[in-house]
């Protein structure tokens, strides 16, 4: 079962930032926000992930909102190869059952030129 | 490191026949997955392995898929018999626990399987 709710789509001009929202009001204390994505015909990649504090990475940012009940992935600088369905999960690392890492239907950015 | 390694890249067989997808995680990686992906039902999670013994296979669809690990280095999904309704995208990934949260999966390239 979900527990993210993401918008099914978005656009972004090129070069633009590019912001996707997750909510996630029914997260708990142990659990982390991870981000995926899937360029067309490929497999899912990894982003970046985050317990409460904003993260940075090569790829992205990740702002976790105080309460935790939602997220904004951040793509600094969005090029036409970022379109893509990008995934935000709620779990809890490194524990066994197979609802640990539920995608859901995630968002499709569609970069424009 | 070539990362994940899924073979074929693309099966096509006839309803009732066996099909074998393999999977070659990374070095090192201590947990795999199986993946299936369709336009219905999105990405599910069939069946992960820890130190090749597996842990859940609460998605696997029905009896007629099986998995195995026999060696930290190779797995194998069976469908026996295969049926339409099984043409998906069938994904492999790996990981290992890094502590901090960083357990991240690696996927592989997927089979893109249709069964006639």
């Amino acid at each position: 079962d979900a527990k993210t709710t993401q918008p099914p789509s978005m656009d972004c001009a090129e070069g633009r930032a590019a912001n996707l929202p997750c909510n996630h009001s029914t997260i708990s204390g142990n659990e982390y926000v991870y981000w995926y994505r899937q360029i067309h015909s490929q497999g899912p990649q990894y982003i970046i992930h985050g317990l409460k504090n904003n993260e940075t990475n090569e790829m992205a940012s990740l702002i976790i909102t105080e309460d935790r009940k939602s997220s904004t992935l951040i793509l600094p600088h969005a090029t036409l190869r970022d379109t893509a369905v990008y995934y935000c999960i709620v779990r809890v690392p490194n524990q066994t059952g197979a609802n640990n890492l539920f995608f859901g239907t995630g968002t499709r950015l569609t970069v424009i030129p | 490191d070539a990362g994940v390694i899924q073979s074929p890249r693309h099966e096509v067989t006839e309803m009732g026949q066996e099909v074998t997808l393999r999977c070659k995680p990374i070095s090192g990686h201590d947990y795999l997955f199986w993946y299936r992906q369709t336009m219905m039902r999105g990405l599910e999670l069939l069946i992960y392995f820890n130190n090749n013994v597996p842990i859940d296979d609460s998605g696997m669809p029905e009896d007629r898929f099986s998995a195995k690990m026999p060696n930290a280095s190779f797995s194998t999904l069976k469908i026996q018999p295969s049926e339409p309704r099984d043409s998906a995208v069938y994904f492999c990934a790996s990981s290992w626990w890094q502590g901090g949260g960083t357990d991240t999966q690696y996927f592989g390239p997927g089979t893109r399987l249709t069964v006639l």
